[in-house]
């Protein structure tokens, strides 16, 4: 059974860091592109990264260039998201997703970690 | 950007009944577009994906249809866990964009 389990949200306080994790089971990582994709809480989905099979391509999204990190360590089946200078509209679920190649999108999801940014 | 815009933003519809909901591409994005359900406190689940095709183990009351700019998702009909949030997902950019959702309620 596919998995994607993630961990590290919390409540940081403005210009802080956090470093989430997505841990996936049930199929090899290091065969799937994987994205991260927030949602604040009673609004709609943005994507904000994504990350090629074998870690050689990223992309962001404008409102976090320059301040997230995405990337893999496929031997331990992990995504992670290292976020850096924490601003309160980044307080999100952020959930991990792993871009299926059959349906083109995202075929499964993470449950999601929330983040809060506050003082 | 390509921008995504659904309508209506919320609906209320009975069980049994028919529910179509649009979703409107700023630019061609041939048959690019994913339909996903939310229900509160969980992740998105993906129902159709390149506009028309079903995902696996999603019931057949589930239709979409559409290429280019113009989309729709159709609920045949509804049944009580039909009830939640749904969002339209152009993935012909490399950042999908998702519509603003459509809330379908009693």
């Amino acid at each position: 059974e596919v998995q994607l389990v993630e961990s590290g949200g919390g409540l940081v306080q403005p210009g802080g860091s956090l470093r989430l994790s997505c841990a996936a089971s049930g199929f090899s990582l290091s065969s799937y592109w994987m994205y991260w994709v927030r949602q604040v809480p009673g609004q709609g989905l943005v994507c904000v990264s994504r990350i090629k099979s074998d870690g050689s391509i990223t992309d962001y999204a404008d409102s976090v260039k320059g301040r997230f990190t995405i990337s893999r360590d496929n031997a331990k089946n992990t995504l992670y998201l290292q976020m850096n200078s924490l601003r309160f509209e980044d307080t999100a679920v952020y959930y991990c997703v792993r871009f299926g190649a059959l349906a083109g999108t995202g075929d499964y999801w993470g449950q999601g970690t929330l983040v809060t940014v506050s003082s | 950007d390509i921008q995504m815009t659904q309508s209506p933003s919320s609906l209320s519809a009975s069980v049994g009944g028919r529910v179509t909901i649009t979703c409107r591409a700023s630019q061609s994005i041939s048959t690019y577009l994913n339909w996903f359900q939310q229900k509160p406190g969980k992740a998105p689940k993906l129902l159709i994906y390149d506009a028309s095709s079903l995902q696996n183990g999603v019931p057949s009351r589930y239709s979409g249809s559409g290429s280019g700019t113009d989309f729709t998702l159709t609920i045949s009909s509804l049944q009580p866990e039909d009830f939640a949030t749904y969002y339209c997902q152009e993935s012909y950019s490399a950042l999908w964009t998702f519509g603003q959702g459509t809330k379908v309620d009693i």
